[in-house]
């Protein structure tokens, strides 16, 4: 079935700092890739998005590539700020017979130190 | 933005008993609803999706006895844990989507409950 594994936090930067997230899927279609945000308190964002192979999501200067051959979806940011302190999680979509599921990966928790 | 609330944020409750949360779709009407069930450190995990007016569609594994989930109106679902044990203690979320069989980027969560029965 399918599957999504990113990488274990928690991730600690230092402001302006260079984020990789990574993160890697298995899906027996051809899913669409989604990051969400959690901040503290909140509910999941959507944070960016791609629907096919080498489409590239991007949004508050993150930015992450649909990689069939490598089924990656690294989200990266060039320089965290303290208020990117959140946690993330990588998720797919596919539409099966009962109707399109989404699959979360277990989180990874940034913390940006000032 | 759309904006999805869940009540109560946070509960505690003898095993035994029963508890329900809601999950409202405030600006928007919700066609389709799911929830989900997060375990510390682990992934969301979909229970079911439910569909305004119509019986909820169960994950494979999850007791649609015990999870009772009604979506009577385009803003509101309920998620009653019947006979609540300590192991249904979790993290349980709702998300809210405007459209039937939207892709999933139209889902907007709710902040969550926690549930501990003691």
């Amino acid at each position: 079935g399918n599957s999504v594994t990113q990488m274990e936090g928690p991730v600690t930067l230092s402001e302006e700092a260079f984020l990789t997230i990574n993160c890697t899927y298995t899906a027996t279609g051809y899913p669409s890739l989604f990051w969400y945000v959690q901040y503290p308190g909140e509910g999941l964002q959507l944070l960016l998005k791609a629907t096919k192979a080498d489409d590239k999501g991007s949004n508050k200067g993150f930015e992450a590539t649909y990689r069939k051959e490598t089924t990656s979806f690294h989200l990266e940011k060039g320089s965290v700020q303290v208020s990117d302190s959140a946690v993330y999680f990588c998720a797919l979509s596919d539409r099966g017979t009962g109707g399109f599921k989404t699959i979360f990966g277990a989180g990874t928790r940034l913390f940006v130190k000032a | 933005g759309a904006v999805v609330s869940q009540h109560p944020s946070w509960v505690i409750c003898k095993s035994g008993t029963s508890v329900k949360i809601e999950c409202r779709s405030l600006d928007f009407q919700a066609t389709t609803m799911f929830w989900y069930r997060q375990f510390p450190k682990q992934s969301l995990m979909l229970m079911a999706t439910s569909n305004e007016g119509s019986k909820a569609t169960y994950e494979q594994g999850v007791e649609k006895d015990k999870f009772l989930i009604n979506h009577a109106s385009l803003t509101l679902s309920t998620l009653t844990v019947t006979s609540a044990h300590p192991e249904d203690s979790s993290f349980y979320i709702c998300s809210a989507s405007p459209a039937s069989g939207s892709i999933a980027d139209e889902q907007f969560f709710g902040p969550g409950t926690r549930l501990t029965v003691l």
